[in-house]
Order: C-alpha cells, then structure tokens, then sequence
C-alpha cells in the first residue's frame, strides 16, 4: 500500500524558511514523478511544485524562484524548501504521486497534509 | 497560463439526484482533464483521469466526457458520500485546478 506523510509544517514569521518533508512507503521516490499542491483555508487547490523522475522541476509563477523541491532517494522521501515565506502561503501543504500517461498526468495517491501558517 | 473555470460553484441536491458540473479550459487542453472529490479535512481523492477514465474503485454512477476546451463531470444516482466539493484539474500546460463545485445536499 503506497502511503505518504508530510512533515515539516507550523508557524513561521513573514520572510521566514521552512522545509517540509514528505516520506514515502510503497513507492520509490526517485522512479515517481512527485508533486506538491497546497489549499489555503477555505479556499481551493493549488499546484505548487513537481520533480520530474528524471530530475527536472517545474513551478507556477506564484513560487518561482522562492520555493524548490527536491528528493533524498536513500530516505525515499520528498521535500519542499521555501524561503521568503509571504502570508498567502499559509496553507495545507499535500504532497502527491502524479502519474504519467501518454502525456498526461494526474495525482493518484496522496499525503494528510501538513499546516503552514505564515504570521507575526 | 491555462485557467480552468468551474460551475457553478455550487449546487444543492437530493440523494438519487443527477448532477452535472462543467469545467471550461481557457484554451485546448485535448483529454488532459482530471476530477477530484474532497471531503473536509481530508486529502483530495482522484475520480477521473483523461477526461473520461474511471479510477480504480471508484463507483461508475461517476462519468466524465469532453475534450479539447469543454468538459463535465456527472455523478447519477447521487449518494450520501458524494456531498463533497469536486475539483477539476489540467495537465497539458504545467498543471491547474479549477475552483470547486460544492455539492450539498
């Protein structure tokens, strides 16, 4: 059974850093496309960040240049690094399994979450 | 960017109630369109795929169609379990979810 956990999440100040963490069991990381999506409260779903198996990332313009994913393939897990927190990155961090079809990909399989909230 | 625009953003129905929410990509994204349901406090769960591929284990009262700039999502027969809030998703161009459909009951 493929199961993921965040970690990571909490109060941090305006301008702050914070790496979330997401371990993974019955999947490998590094042979995965994985993603992560975060919903701030009340509202809808966002795409954050995505490692391609290959290694390549992509993000939305939101993060650019603030937010960077990576792996550690020996812990099997999967980390978001974001620096120059604002508040609206307050959020429920998830991180999630994409799979890759012909092209396309979808999120199948993802974590609990974990709670961001960038305050004074 | 592809902006995905879901309706409406919600919609009150009965059990047994079919019901149609439509998503609208902002330029062709061929089949490359997925449905979630969420449910409070909890991770979204994947219903469709492609547009119109049911996830494994997921009830077939759950139907998904369209292509290219215009889909819907319809659920048939509709359940106490499926008042929750659907999200659309792309993935042709970087990926997008749309804003939400509550359904309640």
């Amino acid at each position: 059974e493929v199961q993921l956990a965040e970690t990571g999440g909490g109060l941090i100040q305006p301008g702050g850093s914070l790496r979330l963490s997401c371990a993974a069991s019955g999947l490998t990381v590094s042979s995965n496309y994985m993603s992560w999506v975060r919903q701030a409260p009340g509202k809808g779903l966002e795409w954050v960040s995505i490692i391609y198996s290959g290694g390549s990332t992509y993000y939305p313009e939101s993060v650019k240049g603030r937010f960077t994913i990576s792996r550690d393939n020996s812990k099997n897990t999967l980390y978001l690094h974001m620096n120059s927190l604002r508040a609206e990155d307050t959020a429920v961090y998830y991180c999630a399994r994409a799979v890759v079809i012909t092209g396309m990909d979808y999120f199948d399989c993802w974590g609990q979450g974990t709670l961001v909230t960038v305050s004074s | 960017d592809i902006q995905m625009t879901q309706s409406p953003s919600s919609l009150s129905a009965s059990v047994g109630d079919t019901v149609t929410i439509t998503c609208r990509a902002s330029q062709s994204i061929n089949t490359y369109l997925n449905w979630y349901q969420q449910k409070p406090g909890k991770a979204p769960k994947l219903l469709i795929y492609g547009a119109s591929s049911l996830q494994s284990g997921v009830p077939s009262r759950f139907r998904g169609s369209g292509s290219g700039t215009d889909f819907t999502l319809t659920i048939t027969s509709l359940q106490l379990e499926d008042f929750a809030t659907y999200y659309c998703q792309q993935s042709h161009i970087a990926r997008t979810f749309g804003q939400g459909t509550k359904v309640e009951i």
